[in-house]
């Protein structure tokens, strides 16, 4: 079974630019969560996707934004890049949603710099 | 949120067991021990989880006290390739029905050959 494809996997982007990263979860997971890794911040929790609807959001500004498609496949956008939207973007994906007994798998990464 | 408790760096042998403590006090009765590693520049990669009793699979052996205070991660015969980051994560329902997982620092552990 294939694991958790991030595309791309390193991206470089100049400040106020709009990037889009694409996640696609296992076969069969219907519940995609996107994190933000940062030396200085560690991992941190942006948002979770299931069944096309957004579930939890993390503390992030509204330029961090992201969807669902009807194949279980998310993407992630921001817009107007900051120097410090540099961050390793993780993306996890689960069978369930809700179910504290049901491990999630991450994706290897998408590596964003912004210059 | 339960917040977990771990040493920020810890050494081990090659081919000794690597114990790996995680504090987790203020863990509450419907809350599961997950233990994820993230080797450098990775993906973080799923390890183990509990409730209450102690779980082995492939990996490795998690032991959860029996006040569910704290637990020990148990690699039995560790190798370079397990040098990595492990994050001990206690994981409930926050906010409603979410899979939001809630990193911590983790801890550094160096197997030296």
């Amino acid at each position: 079974k294939a694991g958790v494809t991030q595309t791309p996997r390193y991206l470089i982007k100049t400040r106020g630019q709009q990037v889009t990263l694409s996640c696609s979860p296992i076969s069969g997971h219907r519940s995609v969560s996107w994190y933000q890794q940062t030396p200085g911040q560690g991992l941190q929790f942006l948002f979770e996707y299931f069944s096309e609807t957004q579930r939890n959001k993390g503390n992030f500004p509204g330029r961090f934004s992201g969807r669902q498609f009807s194949n279980s496949r998310s993407e992630m956008n921001v817009s107007t890049l900051e120097l410090g939207d540099s961050a390793l973007y993780l993306c996890a994906s689960s069978s369930r949603t809700g179910d504290v007994r049901t491990e999630a798998f991450f994706g290897q990464g998408t590596r964003l710099t912004v210059v | 949120d339960a917040k977990t408790t771990q040493p920020p760096s810890m050494d081990c042998a090659e081919g000794r067991a690597a114990n790996l403590p995680c504090n987790h006090s203020t863990i509450s009765g419907n809350e599961y021990v997950y233990w994820y590693r993230q080797i450098h520049s990775q993906g973080p990669q799923y390890i183990i989880h509990g409730l209450k009793n102690n779980e082995t699979n492939e990996m490795a052996s998690l032991i959860i006290t029996e006040d569910r205070k704290s637990s020990t991660l148990i690699l039995p015969h560790a190798t370079l390739r397990d040098t990595a980051v492990y994050y001990c994560i206690v994981r409930g329902l926050y906010g409603g029905a979410t899979n939001k997982l809630i990193f911590g620092t983790g801890t550094l552990l160096a197997v030296q050959p």
